[in-house]
């Protein structure tokens, strides 16, 4: 069955410390793997996409990597902001972005406290 | 800023009631979902679309039904709500080529609470 799961939950940080958030997948075949923020209230937003070839990939602060041998995926925020408070959710995709089925995880609630 | 509006944000009605959700998008997106979120769990696809007069059921069996008569209008109606519709609804886009292919362009989403 093609699963996406996600860890920690929850977690909570204070500001300007790092986190890493993780992703593993049991999806086959793989196509790519993104990450999406989703603020309190509003619509997910694309953070990154990894390909199978792509090892790591950052986007400001946010750095993804993938293991495409182990299918982990993590997502690592560097000096977190207050703003960095959201859901993130992993979405991986079966097939090229037409054909392609979406496996969500259920997100990691990221809080960061001053 | 993805260009996707959702309307209405907030919607509490009665059981048995008709309701429209409405979703446009100005990205010229061919591609086009309903998805359902609760709390604490992942989203369900519940309708997409391909193009105009191109629709087809999701994942989640959902007793809603949804049209796609423009490119940029998608909208999802529910002839009779029940309380176990209470939910929030997210509508998304996607290119089906170029460089940002598969990317999902989310609205702000519309909750839904059925009394």
């Amino acid at each position: 069955k093609n699963q996406v799961e996600q860890s920690p939950q929850s977690l909570i940080i204070l500001e300007g410390k790092n986190c890493t958030l993780q992703c593993n997948y049991t999806v086959s075949p793989f196509s790519n793997l993104r990450w999406y923020k989703q603020d309190t209230g509003r619509g997910p937003v694309s953070l990154t996409i990894m390909t199978f070839s792509e090892n790591t990939k950052s986007n400001g602060r946010y750095t993804a990597t993938l293991d495409a041998d182990t299918k982990q995926s993590s997502l690592h925020i560097t000096a977190s902001q207050l703003s960095d408070s959201a859901s993130y959710i992993c979405v991986v995709s079966d097939r090229g972005s037409t054909l392609g089925r979406l496996y969500f995880g259920r997100g990691t609630q990221l809080t960061v406290w001053p | 800023e993805a260009d996707i509006y959702q309307t209405p944000r907030y919607l509490v009605i009665g059981t048995g009631k008709k309701i429209t959700l409405e979703c446009s998008q100005t990205m010229g997106h061919d591609k086009m979902y309903w998805y359902q979120q609760d709390p604490g769990m992942e989203l369900h696809l519940i309708h997409y679309s391909y193009g105009v007069n191109s629709t087809e059921k999701g994942d989640l069996s959902s007793e809603s039904t949804v049209s796609r008569i423009r490119t940029e209008h998608f909208p999802l109606t529910l002839e009779s709500a029940r309380p176990s519709h209470t939910s929030q609804y997210l509508c998304a886009s996607s290119e089906i080529e170029g460089a940002r292919a598969g990317e999902l362009f989310f609205g702000e989403g519309s909750r839904l609470t059925v009394l």
